[in-house]
């Protein structure tokens, strides 16, 4: 288990329904990222955390929109009253120790969000 | 706003040829990455470039840093068709988060 995993790998909703996708790092990570990706683009920022403390929630689209880490570890995006515009891919990365050097941000595989 | 471009955004090579992707951002930063990602599969890290000038290798790509220009390069040295994916460039900005560009999706054809 040495990358990060997410949880589901799927999920399929209806309109209005809240939806909770979960993150689990690399062990020791102190950094957490979430991040939204559209078919046929890049990823596009949504929030991060140092440890438990969420550091930045700028990329957030509006407030049905958040995210959690409470042990500094797993993090959970719970969006509410999902709406169609709200599917894409959900993926999460994960880094050592912000401002090395060497640091890198490494991708889990992604949860497939599609709301009906 | 930061921006960040890639072009082209779609390249067919043929085996055993050089071609350059380049990677354009609009605002300072010292740290750029390349990343690869195949066809329903994640992101896969492949250089962090951190100051100017910075020159990486790794087999047949080789990833260069301008932060003057404002300007990454990929270079591909005699294609093969496992390089066929998406490569996506990012530019970290304030707070570690990545801004990336749209992704250039790379074909390489035998």
């Amino acid at each position: 288990g040495a990358g990060v995993s997410q949880s589901p790998r799927y999920k399929v909703t209806k309109r209005g329904q809240d939806v909770a996708l979960r993150c689990d790092p690399i062990s020791g990570h102190v950094s957490l990222y979430w991040y939204r990706q559209a078919l046929g683009q890049g990823p596009e920022f949504l929030t991060y955390f140092n440890y438990e403390a969420q550091q930045d929630k700028s990329g957030l689209p509006n407030d049905r929109f958040s995210a959690e880490r409470p042990e500094g570890s797993i993090s959970t995006l719970t969006i509410q009253r999902t709406e169609q515009r709200d599917s894409a891919m959900y993926r999460c990365a994960s880094s050592l120790q912000p401002g090395l050097n060497t640091d890198t941000q490494y991708f889990g595989p992604g949860t497939r969000l599609t709301v009906l | 706003e930061l921006k960040v471009e890639q072009n082209p955004l779609f390249l067919s090579m043929q085996e055993g040829k050089n071609y350059t992707i380049y990677c354009n951002y609009s605002t300072t930063s010292d740290r750029l990455y390349w990343y690869r990602q195949d066809p329903g599969k994640s992101l896969e890290s492949l250089f962090v470039l951190l100051s100017n000038g910075a020159v990486k290798q790794e087999g047949r790509l080789m990833a260069s840093l301008d932060t003057k220009a404002r300007l990454s390069t990929l270079h591909i040295t005699a294609a093969v068709h496992d390089l066929s994916a998406t490569y996506f460039c990012a530019v970290e900005v304030y707070g570690n988060k990545l801004v990336f560009g749209a992704g250039t999706i790379l074909r390489v054809k035998s």
